[in-house]
């Protein structure tokens, strides 16, 4: 299994631009995730999915669209990249809404000028 | 704000020592997890523990939660300099769909 995979690695844009981050896992979980992580901030929820075709905010999601068309793919969207969206972007799988230990990917490092 | 919050913010003891992290949150929980991230990598996995659970233990790990007082510590006995890492709680919110995760704390141990 290669567990949740993200690209690209890292990426820069200039702000206006817009991207798609992609995620996919093959471990055939419902649930997915997106975050964001800022020094001294931790993790913050930008959307979720409890499984295809369902998708709900989280506590930052403006700026940000998902889809989940598919168990295995869960693309996140910057619609007009602003610098404030400079982050590292991690995406994570789990089974199941319930008791969940999620796994996560490798992380997108995003820098927008 | 977050609804985990980790104590101390950064800590940095010797190989050897007991390491010990405090979370708190605020609102009911279902369960109660640790993460730990190496420099530049994605979050893994270590522990969790129920609400109705008191205490667990997983190696050299011992996590313990109080849901009178709303905090949960990680304990790491022994440590290593392959420990050096930063911790994370992440509540699981009763009435929630979602996993929250605290600020973190960074974890240096010298060798």
């Amino acid at each position: 299994n290669a567990g949740v995979t993200q690209t690209p690695k890292f990426q820069v844009l200039k702000t206006g631009q817009s991207m798609t981050l992609q995620c996919a896992q093959d471990m055939n979980h419902e649930y997915m995730s997106w975050y964001r992580q800022d020094p001294g901030m931790g993790l913050r929820l930008i959307h979720y999915s409890v499984g295809a075709g369902i998708t709900d905010q989280g506590e930052v999601p403006n700026g940000y669209n998902v889809s989940r068309s598919t168990t295995e793919d869960f693309p996140l969207r910057l619609l007009s990249a602003a610098p404030s969206q400079t982050s590292v972007y991690f995406c994570a799988s789990s089974y199941s809404r319930g008791e969940q230990t999620q796994y996560f990917g490798p992380g997108t490092r995003l820098l927008v000028l | 704000s977050q609804q985990g919050e980790e104590d101390p913010q950064a800590l940095s003891i010797q190989e050897g020592e007991n390491a010990t992290m405090n979370c708190s949150y605020k609102t009911s929980i279902n369960n109660l997890q640790w993460y730990r991230q190496n420099s530049g990598r994605g979050l893994v996995h270590l522990i969790l523990i129920r609400s109705n659970e008191r205490e667990k233990h997983s190696g050299r790990l011992r996590v313990t939660l109080d849901t009178s007082k709303k905090s949960s510590s990680l304990l790491i006995t022994a440590s290593r300099a392959a420990d050096t890492a930063s911790y994370f709680c992440a509540t699981d919110v009763r009435d929630g769909n979602k996993l929250v995760f605290g600020a973190g704390t960074i974890l240096r141990v010298k060798s």
